[in-house]
């Protein structure tokens, strides 16, 4: 138990469908991240939101779409996304964005688009 | 541009030793981090280094030398559940996590 919890585990979606990713942090931790995991790739930094102020979007497409309503929740909205968006999205927390405090990493959902 | 390098896999066996080096090219230095991700897991923290030296945790130790750019995780004891992957990252002058791709740890009876 990490306390970063991620919803759902597995997804599987088409190019066409709506859907969105869950996070939630029970740290009271005030920064949260979305990182994408590619199979032997090095972990991409997708977006950052500290004190659930977006602080960092890494040339993320459009659609892909982050919401923080506050700074235990964080989601991933997802929309027409490709082939190529498969991948394990990973979600982290942290004391803050700029502190030297290791972030914590929930589970992941993996994603499958057909 | 800014570069992690850590060897992709590596094979040990249990109750030896095993050390994983990280070479790194960043703007600026805040600190490097090692992690363990068991698969289809979280990465989980094992250490941080921000000063030259060792740091012990255990049967896991963690060196940095910030004039080489370089660290290594040092593994000594190894038990069948080290199989693992061991995830270097440097916190970069702007407080960003620059990651390594990973170093697959194999460990055989």
């Amino acid at each position: 138990e990490t306390g970063v919890t991620q919803t759902p585990r597995h997804l599987v979606m088409g190019m066409t469908n709506k859907k969105s990713l869950k996070c939630e942090q029970h740290l009271g931790h005030n920064a949260m991240y979305w990182y994408k995991q590619s199979a032997k790739k090095p972990l991409e930094l997708m977006f950052v939101y500290n004190f659930k102020e977006q602080t960092e979007n890494n040339s993320v497409p459009s659609r892909f779409s982050p919401e923080c309503p506050n700074s235990s929740h964080l989601f991933l909205h997802l929309h027409t996304l490709q082939p190529e968006d498969s991948a394990l999205y990973l979600c982290a927390s942290s004391q803050e964005a700029s502190s030297n405090q290791p972030q914590h990493f929930g589970d992941g959902t993996r994603l499958s688009i057909l | 541009g800014q570069n992690i390098d850590q060897p992709t896999e590596m094979t040990a066996t249990e109750g030896a030793i095993v050390q994983i080096n990280c070479t790194y090219q960043t703007s600026g230095f805040n600190g490097l981090f090692w992690y363990q991700q068991h698969a289809g897991e979280a990465p989980t923290f094992l250490s941080y280094n921000v000063l030259d030296g060792l740091e012990e945790k255990g049967r896991f130790s963690s060196f940095l030398s910030r004039s080489k750019g370089y660290s290594y995780l040092l593994l000594k004891e190894l038990q069948m559940k080290d199989s693992a992957s061991y995830l270097c990252a440097v916190r970069d002058s702007n407080y960003q996590l620059i990651w390594g791709a990973g170093t697959k740890l194999i460990i055989k009876p």
